[in-house]
């Protein structure tokens, strides 16, 4: 049972617009939920949380947006730059520490 | 700050050899560390979680003896694949966070290919 599910496998996006990455959770106990970032053959890189008391958090040219009565959050990047092509994964943890993930979705942006 | 090194960060050997892996937190201590496993074009998937001076504890579907964890210190757990046959080839990543309320942060993953 997938209980973190990113649907889109893979995003192409053109330099300078923005990326709209979504994930959807199935389990209402979750409370935390992350973004990570994963090249090739390397670990995932955390690159930014929310906490379900939240609907927003924004790092810089990185924000995700929580709507706990959908069950469903998503990353925005913009600009989209070159450097972010990569797979990105959401995770869940209602235990502040054990992680769920979902199964990640390539991103490319494009020149 | 918060980084996570993994060792070996790649191993092929022959089935049934035993294969130790290594993480360490280089600039913090980690109270609890866990170990994934991922297959191709698949999640991270938890394989247990590692405490310091006790047992670790285990996923449901993952053979305790088959992968034996320990964490010696705070700043170093090992996993050790005992008898590795083919279908344990796989990427393994470790992370750590300093505290439950802090993000986990990664080590670089080892990708084990057993002949």
């Amino acid at each position: 049972d997938q209980q973190v599910k990113q649907n889109s496998p893979s995003l192409s996006v053109q330099e300078g617009r923005i990326s709209i990455l979504n994930c959807d959770y199935t389990n209402s106990m979750f409370d935390y939920f992350l973004w990570y970032k994963k090249y090739p053959a390397e670990g995932p890189t955390f690159l930014i949380s929310i906490s379900s008391i939240k609907d927003k958090n924004e790092d810089g040219r990185f924000t995700v947006f929580l709507n706990k009565s959908a069950k469903h959050l998503s990353l925005h990047i913009v600009p989209s730059q070159p450097g972010d092509s990569a797979v990105y994964f959401c995770a869940a943890s209602f235990t502040a520490s054990k992680l769920t993930f979902g199964t990640g979705t390539r991103l490319q942006v494009t020149l | 700050g918060a980084v996570v090194s993994q060792h070996p960060s790649w191993v092929i050997c022959k089935s049934g050899t035993s294969v130790k892996i290594e993480c360490r937190s280089l600039d913090f201590q980690a109270t609890t560390m866990f170990w994934y496993r991922q297959f191709p074009k698949q999640s991270l998937m938890l394989m247990a979680t590692s405490n310091e001076g006790s047992k670790a504890t285990y996923e449901q579907g993952v053979e305790k003896d088959k992968f034996l964890i320990n964490h010696a210190s705070l700043t170093l757990s090992t996993l050790t694949v005992t008898s590795a046959h083919p279908e344990d080839s796989s990427f393994y990543i470790c992370s750590a966070s300093i505290d439950s309320n802090q993000p986990q942060h990664f080590g670089d993953g080892t990708r084990l290919s057993i002949l």
